[in-house]
């Protein structure tokens, strides 16, 4: 099973539809991110949580909310779809300590939003 | 100015030559600097990190940090049809309040069989 776990792996839905996408991790990181993907743009950081009391906007977070539900858990969502919000979403993690500069990635949600 | 740059390419060359990927970052201060490699479909993974000038290398790989140009790059060497795949550079950078790292658009290689 893997590390680092992403539902649903693949969406389509709606515009204006409210999407949640959902993040759980056995690796005992603190650390979390969402960052999304789109072709020509590399890795673009949504939000990030240090633990589930501090949770940050990163670069691009306009359009989204977080829930750090529990150490292990991570959920990303979009309270009313566009379609511009079309791309391939990773959860990430790392730890606190010791970091190496390594991000955990999961195995990506691809989200469609006609 | 995007904060860290790469060409996008793609990039193909034959299977047992030399790949080459360049990365240039604006924050002059940035101190750690990773490779990630990306197969289609799949998620990014490490595969070389460089802290300090000069090359590091670990296999066929060698990465290259020039803190004064301001430029990180990548070499494959002997390549293979399997190192084709989308080659992400990040870079951690030393300001902020966020201090998270940040991605270039990557390069998609291809190697030639």
């Amino acid at each position: 099973d893997a590390d680092v776990t992403q539902t649903p792996r693949n969406r389509i839905t709606k515009t204006g539809k409210r999407i949640m996408l959902e993040c759980s991790q056995t690796k005992g990181h603190d650390r979390m991110y969402w960052y999304r993907q789109d072709p020509g743009l590399g890795l673009r950081l949504i939000y990030y949580s240090f633990d589930v009391k501090d949770i940050n906007k990163g670069e691009i977070s306009d359009g989204y909310s977080v829930s750090r539900q529990a150490q292990a858990k991570f959920s990303l969502s979009l309270e009313s779809a566009i379609p511009n919000q079309t791309a391939l979403y990773f959860c990430a993690t790392r730890p606190g300590q010791g970091y190496t500069g390594e991000l955990f990635f999961g195995e990506g949600s691809r989200l469609t939003v006609l | 100015q995007k904060e860290v740059e790469q060409n996008s390419g793609p990039l193909s060359v034959p299977e047992g030559a030399i790949a080459s990927l360049n990365c240039t970052y604006s924050d002059r201060v940035s101190q750690s600097f990773f490779w990630y490699r990306q197969y289609s479909g799949k998620s990014p993974e490490l595969i070389m990190s460089i802290y300090s000038n000069g090359d590091k290398e670990d296999g066929r790989f060698t990465a290259q940090l020039n803190k004064a140009s301001q430029y990180v790059s990548l070499l494959i060497r002997d390549s293979q049809p399997s190192d084709s795949a989308t080659y992400l550079c990040a870079v951690n950078p030393s300001s902020g309040s966020a201090r998270q790292l940040t991605f270039g658009s990557g390069t998609q290689l291809t190697v030639l069989p």
